[in-house]
Protein backbone atom coordinates (compact mmCIF):
# COMPACT_ATOMS: atom_id res chain seq x y z
CA UNK A 1 0.00 0.00 0.00
CA UNK A 2 1.07 3.36 -1.04
CA UNK A 3 -0.34 6.92 -0.23
CA UNK A 4 1.29 10.06 -1.94
CA UNK A 5 0.13 13.85 -0.63
CA UNK A 6 -0.25 16.23 -3.69
CA UNK A 7 -1.30 20.15 -3.26
CA UNK A 8 0.27 23.75 -2.89
CA UNK A 9 3.05 24.42 -0.81
CA UNK A 10 2.00 27.48 -0.41
CA UNK A 11 -1.16 29.23 1.05
CA UNK A 12 -2.32 32.75 1.94
CA UNK A 13 -3.93 33.38 5.75
CA UNK A 14 -7.52 33.47 5.60
CA UNK A 15 -7.57 31.45 2.02
CA UNK A 16 -8.86 27.37 1.68
CA UNK A 17 -6.23 24.89 2.43
CA UNK A 18 -6.63 21.59 -0.36
CA UNK A 19 -4.42 18.31 -0.16
CA UNK A 20 -5.23 15.41 -2.03
CA UNK A 21 -3.88 11.49 -0.88
CA UNK A 22 -3.63 9.22 -4.24
CA UNK A 23 -3.72 5.40 -2.99
CA UNK A 24 -2.55 2.94 -4.74
CA UNK A 25 -2.08 -0.86 -3.73
CA UNK A 26 -5.72 -0.79 -1.82
CA UNK A 27 -9.00 0.18 -2.52
CA UNK A 28 -10.41 2.94 -0.88
CA UNK A 29 -14.17 1.33 -0.71
CA UNK A 30 -12.77 -2.34 -0.05
CA UNK A 31 -13.94 -1.54 3.59
CA UNK A 32 -11.87 -2.57 6.89
CA UNK A 33 -10.28 0.71 6.97
CA UNK A 34 -10.29 4.28 7.25
CA UNK A 35 -8.47 7.20 5.67
CA UNK A 36 -6.68 9.55 7.80
CA UNK A 37 -5.00 13.05 7.91
CA UNK A 38 -2.38 13.51 10.54
CA UNK A 39 -0.26 17.01 10.65
CA UNK A 40 2.99 18.19 11.98
CA UNK A 41 3.90 21.51 12.68
CA UNK A 42 7.90 22.40 12.09
CA UNK A 43 9.56 21.01 15.25
CA UNK A 44 6.35 20.00 17.08
CA UNK A 45 4.39 16.55 17.09
CA UNK A 46 1.91 14.86 15.30
CA UNK A 47 -1.85 16.15 15.88
CA UNK A 48 -4.54 13.86 14.07
CA UNK A 49 -7.07 15.50 12.24
CA UNK A 50 -10.04 13.52 11.02
CA UNK A 51 -10.56 10.18 8.79
CA UNK A 52 -13.20 9.33 6.56
CA UNK A 53 -14.46 5.56 6.04
CA UNK A 54 -14.71 3.89 3.09
CA UNK A 55 -18.55 4.08 3.02
CA UNK A 56 -17.60 7.75 3.45
CA UNK A 57 -18.57 8.50 7.69
CA UNK A 58 -16.15 11.25 8.65
CA UNK A 59 -15.08 12.01 12.05
CA UNK A 60 -12.93 15.25 12.88
CA UNK A 61 -10.98 16.60 15.63
CA UNK A 62 -12.69 19.09 17.74
CA UNK A 63 -10.49 21.65 17.61
CA UNK A 64 -10.88 21.98 13.32
CA UNK A 65 -14.63 20.56 12.63
CA UNK A 66 -15.82 24.33 12.01
CA UNK A 67 -13.30 24.26 9.33
CA UNK A 68 -12.12 20.74 8.02
CA UNK A 69 -13.77 18.55 5.50
CA UNK A 70 -12.32 15.33 3.93
CA UNK A 71 -13.99 13.91 1.32
CA UNK A 72 -13.23 10.59 -0.72
CA UNK A 73 -13.48 9.82 -4.85
CA UNK A 74 -13.32 5.92 -5.89
CA UNK A 75 -13.19 6.91 -9.07
CA UNK A 76 -9.69 8.20 -8.64
CA UNK A 77 -8.52 6.13 -5.58
CA UNK A 78 -8.06 9.24 -3.90
CA UNK A 79 -9.41 11.39 -0.64
CA UNK A 80 -9.02 14.90 -0.04
CA UNK A 81 -8.73 17.45 2.51
CA UNK A 82 -9.90 21.35 2.97
CA UNK A 83 -9.12 23.11 5.26
CA UNK A 84 -10.97 26.74 5.77
CA UNK A 85 -9.72 30.23 6.75
CA UNK A 86 -6.24 29.20 7.39
CA UNK A 87 -4.09 30.95 10.24
CA UNK A 88 0.09 30.97 9.91
CA UNK A 89 -0.47 28.53 12.65
CA UNK A 90 -1.94 25.73 10.16
CA UNK A 91 1.66 25.73 8.51
CA UNK A 92 2.45 22.10 8.99
CA UNK A 93 3.84 19.12 7.04
CA UNK A 94 0.40 16.96 6.39
CA UNK A 95 0.22 13.59 6.34
CA UNK A 96 -1.93 11.11 4.56
CA UNK A 97 -2.55 7.68 6.42
CA UNK A 98 -4.25 4.51 5.99
CA UNK A 99 -6.10 4.23 9.80
CA UNK A 100 -7.01 0.26 11.00
CA UNK A 101 -9.82 1.26 13.75
CA UNK A 102 -11.80 -1.71 15.34
CA UNK A 103 -13.18 -1.25 18.63
CA UNK A 104 -10.66 0.24 20.76
CA UNK A 105 -7.37 -0.72 18.49
CA UNK A 106 -6.52 1.65 16.21
CA UNK A 107 -3.17 2.56 14.23
CA UNK A 108 -1.89 3.92 11.37
CA UNK A 109 0.06 1.11 9.78
CA UNK A 110 0.73 3.09 6.07
CA UNK A 111 1.67 6.68 5.46
CA UNK A 112 2.21 8.72 2.60
CA UNK A 113 6.01 11.12 3.00
CA UNK A 114 4.09 14.23 3.99
CA UNK A 115 3.82 17.59 2.06
CA UNK A 116 4.79 21.03 3.61
CA UNK A 117 1.89 23.67 3.66
CA UNK A 118 3.15 27.00 4.91
CA UNK A 119 0.56 29.48 5.15
CA UNK A 120 2.12 33.20 4.98
CA UNK A 121 1.16 36.20 2.27
CA UNK B 1 -9.65 16.11 26.51
CA UNK B 2 -8.00 13.08 27.10
CA UNK B 3 -3.96 13.74 27.25
CA UNK B 4 -0.50 11.26 26.70
CA UNK B 5 2.34 12.32 27.94
CA UNK B 6 6.10 11.88 27.32
CA UNK B 7 9.26 12.78 28.49
CA UNK B 8 10.73 15.36 26.13
CA UNK B 9 14.08 13.60 25.85
CA UNK B 10 15.63 10.08 26.78
CA UNK B 11 19.38 9.45 26.21
CA UNK B 12 21.48 5.98 26.45
CA UNK B 13 24.30 4.39 25.41
CA UNK B 14 24.95 2.15 22.53
CA UNK B 15 24.52 -1.51 23.87
CA UNK B 16 22.11 -0.25 26.26
CA UNK B 17 18.40 -0.26 26.99
CA UNK B 18 16.33 2.58 26.53
CA UNK B 19 13.01 2.99 27.54
CA UNK B 20 10.56 5.17 26.75
CA UNK B 21 7.42 5.96 29.09
CA UNK B 22 3.95 7.36 28.02
CA UNK B 23 1.62 8.32 30.79
CA UNK B 24 -2.06 8.71 30.65
CA UNK B 25 -5.53 8.76 32.99
CA UNK B 26 -5.72 4.63 33.31
CA UNK B 27 -4.15 4.26 30.06
CA UNK B 28 -4.21 0.23 30.75
CA UNK B 29 -8.12 0.53 29.58
CA UNK B 30 -6.83 1.67 26.28
CA UNK B 31 -4.64 -0.16 23.57
CA UNK B 32 -1.23 2.37 22.68
CA UNK B 33 0.72 1.84 20.01
CA UNK B 34 4.13 3.33 19.42
CA UNK B 35 5.88 5.24 16.19
CA UNK B 36 9.04 6.12 15.28
CA UNK B 37 10.19 8.61 13.41
CA UNK B 38 13.59 9.85 11.48
CA UNK B 39 13.99 13.53 10.61
CA UNK B 40 12.46 14.12 7.34
CA UNK B 41 10.88 11.13 7.26
CA UNK B 42 7.34 10.13 8.22
CA UNK B 43 6.67 7.74 10.79
CA UNK B 44 6.96 4.04 11.00
CA UNK B 45 4.48 2.04 13.18
CA UNK B 46 6.63 -0.18 15.80
CA UNK B 47 4.31 -1.67 18.28
CA UNK B 48 0.38 -1.86 18.25
CA UNK B 49 -2.36 -3.18 21.04
CA UNK B 50 0.41 -2.62 23.81
CA UNK B 51 2.51 -4.94 22.52
CA UNK B 52 2.38 -6.06 19.25
CA UNK B 53 5.21 -5.79 16.94
CA UNK B 54 4.32 -4.53 13.14
CA UNK B 55 5.73 -6.55 10.29
CA UNK B 56 9.68 -6.13 10.15
CA UNK B 57 9.89 -4.65 13.44
CA UNK B 58 12.98 -6.15 15.16
CA UNK B 59 12.45 -7.99 18.74
CA UNK B 60 14.76 -5.32 20.17
CA UNK B 61 11.50 -3.21 20.06
CA UNK B 62 8.83 -4.14 22.40
CA UNK B 63 5.79 -2.60 24.71
CA UNK B 64 4.23 -3.21 27.72
CA UNK B 65 1.38 -1.31 29.90
CA UNK B 66 0.62 -1.16 33.40
CA UNK B 67 -1.47 1.51 35.36
CA UNK B 68 -1.14 4.91 33.96
CA UNK B 69 2.20 4.27 31.85
CA UNK B 70 3.27 2.71 28.74
CA UNK B 71 6.53 1.80 28.09
CA UNK B 72 8.24 0.99 24.70
CA UNK B 73 11.47 -0.89 25.35
CA UNK B 74 14.41 -0.65 22.85
CA UNK B 75 17.15 -3.24 23.74
CA UNK B 76 20.94 -3.24 22.49
CA UNK B 77 20.39 0.13 21.43
CA UNK B 78 22.04 0.84 18.25
CA UNK B 79 23.04 4.51 16.54
CA UNK B 80 20.21 3.94 13.62
CA UNK B 81 17.82 4.01 16.19
CA UNK B 82 17.93 7.86 17.32
CA UNK B 83 14.52 9.36 16.18
CA UNK B 84 11.02 10.58 17.86
CA UNK B 85 9.03 8.21 19.29
CA UNK B 86 5.41 9.01 19.39
CA UNK B 87 2.87 7.29 21.56
CA UNK B 88 -0.53 6.80 20.64
CA UNK B 89 -3.73 6.00 22.08
CA UNK B 90 -7.74 6.27 21.19
CA UNK B 91 -10.26 8.67 22.97
CA UNK B 92 -13.58 9.08 21.32
CA UNK B 93 -10.62 10.36 18.65
CA UNK B 94 -7.02 9.50 17.83
CA UNK B 95 -4.38 10.87 20.56
CA UNK B 96 -0.91 11.12 20.62
CA UNK B 97 1.66 12.08 22.81
CA UNK B 98 4.19 14.79 22.77
CA UNK B 99 7.19 12.91 21.10
CA UNK B 100 10.02 11.49 23.32
CA UNK B 101 13.83 12.31 21.03
CA UNK B 102 16.11 9.62 21.99
CA UNK B 103 19.57 9.83 21.30
CA UNK B 104 22.58 7.82 21.42
CA UNK B 105 25.43 8.77 23.29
Amino acid sequence: VQLQESGPGLVKPSQTLSLTCNVSGDSLTSGGYYWSWIRQPPGKGLEWMGYISYSGKTDYVPSLKRRLFISLDPSKNQFSLTLTSVTPADTAVYYCARQYLNGDTTMFEHWGQGTLVTVSS
Amino acid sequence: SYELTQPPSVSVSPGQTARITCSGDKLDDKYVSWYLQRPGQAPVLLISQDNKRHSGIPDRFSGSSSGNTATLTISDTQAQDEADFYCQTRDGGVIFGGGTKLTVL
